[in-house]
């Protein structure tokens, strides 16, 4: 089955520096990968989401990579700010056809920016 | 704020209770999730509606059912509860039926099952 792995470790960045969190895959490629926010006791906020044809999405100080080759998607985040702070959690959607799609979450990476 | 609204907050029972989980979606949003949210297995897709009917099953146990009204709210009953339903259950709306579309949160349920 498809399993994702995201830093189970907390990620500390000073404020201002660019942070990057690690999405890696297993088995096949998804028709698309989701990166979503989440605070503390809240539901999950989406950020970008990116498509298998594409190498790289921005918005913003945010920038979403992935590489099909490497089963991977790079998340950034430029000029870091305390407020950044939070567990980021990437989600794809497998290229399954029918009542059987559905999406999978990664556990999150839980990203501390420090003033 | 999304504008998905879930109700209740928390839900403390007891094991072999039952419960119902209500979500309320966006405003013209045809699509509701359910998810269940633990600390050990993450956030986990249970099932998904569209407009009244059953479009995409995830890993829903037979306790659990759903369902969505004409007026597109959508109820989680959960039944024969065991310690380890112990949870946050996470709606999400969107607009269309694909899980392409952005996905908009409640700020969920919290259950405790003693």
């Amino acid at each position: 089955s498809q399993k994702i792995e995201q830093n189970s470790e907390a990620l500390n960045i000073q404020e201002g520096k660019t942070a990057t969190l690690t999405c890696n895959y297993t088995n096949y490629s998804p028709a698309y990968l989701q990166w979503y926010r989440q605070d503390p006791g809240r539901g999950p906020v989406f950020l970008l989401l990116i498509r298998e044809n594409e190498k790289e999405k921005r918005k913003e100080r945010l920038k979403v990579t992935f590489d099909t080759t490497l089963k991977q998607s790079l998340f950034h985040i430029t000029a870091s700010q305390p407020a950044d702070s939070a567990t980021y959690l990437c989600a794809l959607r497998m290229n399954y056809g029918g009542a059987t799609n559905k999406l999978i979450f990664g556990t999150g990476t839980l990203l501390a920016v420090q003033p | 704020d999304s504008g998905v609204t879930q109700t209740p907050k928390h839900l403390i029972t007891a094991t072999g209770q039952r419960v119902t989980l209500r979500c309320s979606p966006r405003s013209g949003d045809l699509s509701v999730y359910w998810y269940q949210q633990s600390l050990d297995q993450g956030l986990q897709f249970l099932i998904q509606y569209y407009n009244g009917e059953e479009r995409a099953k995830g890993n829903i146990l037979e306790r659990f059912s759903a369902q969505q009204f004409p007026d597109l709210h959508s109820e989680l009953n959960l039944s024969s509860l065991e310690l380890g339903d112990s949870a946050l259950y996470f709606c999400a709306s969107s607009e269309r039926e694909g899980f392409a579309d952005t996905q908009y949160f409640g700020p969920g349920t919290r259950l405790t099952v003693l």
